[in-house]
């Protein structure tokens, strides 16, 4: 039972472009949710993070969107680099009174075309 | 910026064999966790640590094992290696006193043969 879906396996974007990744998921109790990126042979690292009490949370070039009510993430990156091509995570996890491992999505791997 | 710290890299083991993995934290990150990531699959929690003591327990066979000694570092032992157990296993760690963002280091490919 996969509780982090990321339903796009792969996402093609030119350079410069809005790169929107997507992640949903079914469990209401998770609080905290994270987006990671993984370069091939790398461990996963961290870009930015929202808290459930939040709707957004922005980071550079990085934003990420959160709808409850929907139980949807996103993660835009704007604008879009070729540096920026790897596979994004998208990880969920119950920060109060859980322990606070993280429940990964699959992963959607983005490709940035110069 | 220092980094999680994971030996080896690359290990390579028979069926049946045992196999130990290192992973050293972030100075002052006194959580650690421990993940298997399977080919094209997502990382899949093992077991967590807090403070030395086992804090939490996933989907981890009885044939392996870990701790967390007086200087935070972690190890994870795996004996009886089954062909399914080839894999990358990330450790992760994260501060004391508050945040919920996990560090992962780069990762130890197991291999068994």
């Amino acid at each position: 039972d996969q509780q982090v879906k990321q339903n796009s396996p792969s996402l093609s974007v030119q350079e410069g472009r809005i790169s929107i990744l997507n992640c949903d998921y079914t469990n209401s109790m998770f609080d905290y949710f994270l987006w990671y990126k993984k370069y091939p042979a790398e461990g996963p690292t961290f870009l930015i993070s929202i808290s459930s009490i939040k709707d957004k949370n922005e980071d550079g070039r990085f934003t990420v969107f959160l709808n409850k009510s929907a139980k949807h993430l996103s993660l835009h990156i704007v604008p879009s680099q070729p540096g920026d091509s790897a596979v994004y995570f998208c990880a969920a996890t119950l920060a109060q009174g859980g322990s606070e491992k993280l429940v990964f999505g699959k992963g959607t791997k983005l490709t940035v075309n110069p | 910026a220092a980094g999680v710290i994971q030996s080896p890299r690359h290990l390579i083991k028979e069926k049946r064999e045992t196999a130990t993995l290192k992973c050293y934290p972030i100075p002052r990150h006194d959580t650690v966790y421990w993940y298997q990531q399977g080919p094209g699959q997502d990382p899949q929690f093992l077991i967590s640590f807090y403070e030395k003591m086992q804090s939490d327990k996933g989907s981890i066979p009885d044939r392996f094992s870990a701790q967390q000694f007086s200087d935070y570092h972690s190890e994870l032992n795996m004996s009886s290696l089954e062909l399914g157990d080839s894999a990358l296993y990330f450790c992760a760690s994260r501060p004391a006193g508050g945040g919920y963002t996990q560090y992962f280091g780069p990762g130890t490919r197991l291999t068994v043969l």
